[in-house]
C-alpha cells in the first residue's frame, strides 16, 4: 500500500539537543511539507519542498532545518534553537500539479524533557 | 491574509442526526478544498478532495459542498454514528501551500 511513514511515533528530547524526524513516501509524490499542530492552533506550516534538492520556508521556520535528498524522504531536524518544540509533527505529501490533494502521515510526538 | 474559518468549534449531536460542518475562506482564487478526520493522537484522513471546478462530492455518508463565490464550503453527514466522533479540518489550497481551519470537533452520542 502506498503512503507515508513518520517515525518515531514518539519522541523525547534534552534541552539544547538537536533531533532528528523521518517522514518517507512511496507515493511518487514531488512535493512533501512539514506542519507542527499545537492545541488550539491549528496546523501551521514549517517547511515544504516541491523538488529534490530544494525547500521553502514556511510560516514557522525558525528552530528548525530539513534536507530532501531524495524524493521518497524530508527529514526534519529541530534544532536546539526551537524554544518550545512539545508540539505533534505532521509530514504531507502531494502530487506536483496544484489540483492534487494532500496525503498525511500519523505524525510524531515530540515531548522536551 | 488568505485565512479559514470552521464554525462551530465543537458539535454533540444525538446518534442519527443529520448535521452539517461549515468552512469558510477569504480568497475565492483556489485550487480546491480538502475536508480531512483526525482521531486524538493520530494523522489526518482525507474524507473528500473538491476541485474548484466542481460544485460537490460525495462519498458513502458524507457530501461536501463548494461554492467559490462566497467563499464557503460545507460537510455534510448523515445519519450520525458514534464512530464518527472525530475533529473535522477543512484545508484550502490557495498555492503551492494548504492552509488549515482550526476545526470542528464532533460528538455523536449513543
Amino acid at each position: 500500500d502506498g503512503g507515508i511513514t513518520q517515525s518515531p511515533k514518539y519522541l523525547f528530547r534534552k534541552e539544547g539537543q538537536n533531533v532528528t524526524l523521518s517522514c518517507e513516501q512511496n507515493l511518487n509524490h514531488d512535493a512533501m511539507y512539514w506542519y507542527r499542530q499545537d492545541p488550539g492552533q491549528g496546523l501551521r506550516l514549517i517547511y515544504y519542498s516541491q523538488i529534490v534538492n530544494d525547500f521553502q520556508k514556511g510560516d514557522i521556520a525558525e528552530g528548525y532545518s530539513v534536507s530532501r535528498e531524495k524524493k521518497e524522504s524530508f527529514p526534519l531536524t529541530v534544532t536546539s534553537a526551537q524554544k518550545n518544540p512539545t508540539a505533534f509533527y505532521l509530514c504531507a505529501s502531494s502530487g506536483g500539479r496544484w489540483d492534487y490533494g494532500y496525503t498525511f502521515g500519523s505524525g510524531t510526538r515530540l515531548t522536551v524533557v | 491574509k488568505q485565512e479559514v474559518t470552521q464554525i462551530p468549534a465543537a458539535l454533540s449531536v444525538p446518534e442519527g442526526e443529520n448535521l452539517v460542518l461549515n468552512c469558510s475562506f477569504t480568497d475565492s482564487a483556489i485550487y480546491n478544498l480538502q475536508w480531512f478526520r483526525q482521531d486524538p493522537g493520530k494523522g489526518l484522513t482525507s474524507l473528500l478532495l473538491i476541485q474548484s471546478s466542481q460544485r460537490e462530492q460525495t462519498s458513502g455518508r458524507l457530501n461536501a459542498s463548494l461554492d467559490k463565490s462566497s467563499g464557503r464550503s460545507t460537510l455534510y453527514i448523515a445519519a450520525s454514528q458514534p464512530g464518527d466522533s472525530a475533529t473535522y479540518l477543512c484545508a484550502v489550497r490557495f498555492s503551492e501551500k494548504l492552509v488549515f481551519g482550526k476545526g470542528t470537533k464532533l460528538t455523536v452520542n449513543p
